[in-house]
């Protein structure tokens, strides 16, 4: 049974770097037949897509034009995780933040969520 | 202003049928045969539904089916049931390597 576990802090300060990690149980980050991704969940942005990556013989990104300057997705298969990155944050990047695997080009399994408030 | 759009709601009595629709554009819906939906009840994650337009996951009732015709993606939940009532997202792979979602639709169980 694959799950997700997200961690990270629910509060950054202006400017600052977001990060959060996802844990991967069941599954592993290097396969071949997922893809890795992060969301976020705000009333005024809806449900955004935010990035993936995923291994094929080498490590792979794709990234929304909507964050693409400030992301970074990045995978540890020495831990089976995978984490999240978005600098120069401010108080529109509030949202519930998600990870969730891909797999049949549908994103099958989610992480818990995590609430992430810009605030000084 | 979300890239596929959604009715904000639609209702049924227990019972009947619902039917979202999902309209994206030749880039995204109408390009590829990867859409999926996903039901989301207050403070939990989304829940893949329907992937491939019309496939549905192991453990997903037989009531919920996905369709598509040019650009226009649909989810019918049929045989309504209190523990429905939830948002509804559509989400198509699109070009450049992206994946866009609809503003999504709150179904009420009357």
């Amino acid at each position: 049974q694959v799950q997700l576990q997200q961690s990270g802090p629910g509060l950054v300060k202006p400017s600052q770097t977001l990060s959060l990690t996802c844990d991967i149980s069941g599954d592993s980050v290097s396969s071949y037949d997922a893809a890795w991704n992060w969301f976020r969940q705000s009333p005024s942005r809806g449900l955004e897509w935010l990035g993936r990556t995923y291994y094929r013989s080498r490590w792979g990104n794709d990234y929304a034009g909507s964050v693409r300057s400030r992301i970074i997705i990045t995978p540890d298969s020495s831990k089976n995780q995978f984490s999240l990155h978005l600098n120069s944050v401010t108080p529109e990047d509030t949202a519930v933040y998600y990870c969730a695997r891909a797999a049949h080009r549908a994103f099958d399994i989610w992480g818990q969520g995590t609430m992430v408030t810009v605030s000084s | 202003q979300s890239a596929l759009t959604q009715p904000p709601s639609a209702s049924g009595s227990p019972g009947q049928s619902v039917t979202i629709s999902c309209t994206g554009t030749s880039s995204s819906v109408g390009g590829y045969n990867y859409v999926s939906w996903y039901q989301q009840h207050p403070g939990k994650a989304p829940k893949l539904l329907i992937y491939e337009v019309s496939k549905r996951p192991s453990g997903v009732p037989d009531r919920f089916s996905g369709s598509k015709s040019g650009n226009t993606a649909s989810l019918t939940v049929s045989g309504l049931q209190a523990e429905d009532e939830a948002d509804y997202y559509c989400s198509s792979d699109a070009d450049s390597s992206n994946w866009v979602f609809g503003g999504g639709t709150k179904v009420t169980v009357l």
